[in-house]
């Protein structure tokens, strides 16, 4: 059964960093793309990043490039991303998601619960 | 203001048809593949069709996809109150080189 699990979401305040994990299990994680989605409070999905199987592509929103930045360790099926120079807009649900395949950033067919990043003073 | 432009709402009774359409352009609908997705309040999306009108496994066939140039359509027969959710949808944009979503649209099953 495929899992994703979602950790390290909490209130930091803007300016500052966090790193958020996604513990997959139940498939090849080397051999899938993945990808980190969020949805702020009310609104709807926005795509922030993805990464391929391999670790060697990465892709970034406008609104995240050159803050955050998503890396994967294939030996132990995990996926991060290091947010910083947060602000009150990256506030939201974070998701990561598994694509149908290599490079396949746009089609995930299976989702962790999220974990919420709140940016606050 | 998102690069795919969905209705906030549809609607329609029980039992009937109702379509979701999903706008963008070249760079993006026009020449990738969309996918669908439905998500509950409270609840992470679901990928309902992808590469325009597949279904994964256990999808049922109630629902489905079609794209024509620019614009791409969800169809969902049969309505049931249990299909009362937002719907989104999302395809590469070959110009931004990122996913883009349409807004969503809230279908209420009257």
């Amino acid at each position: 059964e495929v899992q994703l699990v979602e950790s390290g979401g909490g209130l930091v305040q803007p300016g500052g960093s966090l790193r958020v994990s996604c513990a997959a299990s139940g498939f090849t994680f080397s051999t899938y793309a993945m990808a980190w989605v969020r949805q702020a409070p009310g609104k709807g999905l926005e795509w922030v990043s993805g990464v391929t199987g391999s670790g060697g592509r990465t892709r970034y929103a406008e609104s995240v490039k050159g803050r955050f930045t998503v890396s994967r360790d294939n030996s132990k099926s995990t996926l991060h991303l290091q947010m910083n120079s947060l602000r009150a807009e990256d506030t939201a649900i974070y998701y990561c998601a598994k694509g149908i395949g290599d490079g396949k950033f746009v089609e995930s067919d299976y989702w962790g619960q999220g974990t919420l990043v709140t940016v606050s003073s | 203001q998102s690069v795919l432009t969905q209705p906030p709402s549809v609607s329609a009774a029980p039992g009937q048809k109702v379509t979701i359409s999903c706008s963008g352009s070249s760079s993006n609908i026009g020449n990738n593949y969309v996918s669908w997705y439905q998500q509950f309040p409270g609840t992470a999306p679901k990928l309902l069709i992808y590469e325009n009108d597949n279904r994964p496994s256990g999808i049922p066939d109630r629902f489905s996809g079609s794209k024509s140039g620019t614009s791409a359509t969800l169809g969902i027969t049969g309505l049931q109150t249990g299909d009362e959710a937002d719907y989104y949808c999302g395809t590469w944009d070959s110009s931004l080189t990122v996913v883009v979503f349409g807004g969503g649209t809230k279908l209420t099953v009257l």
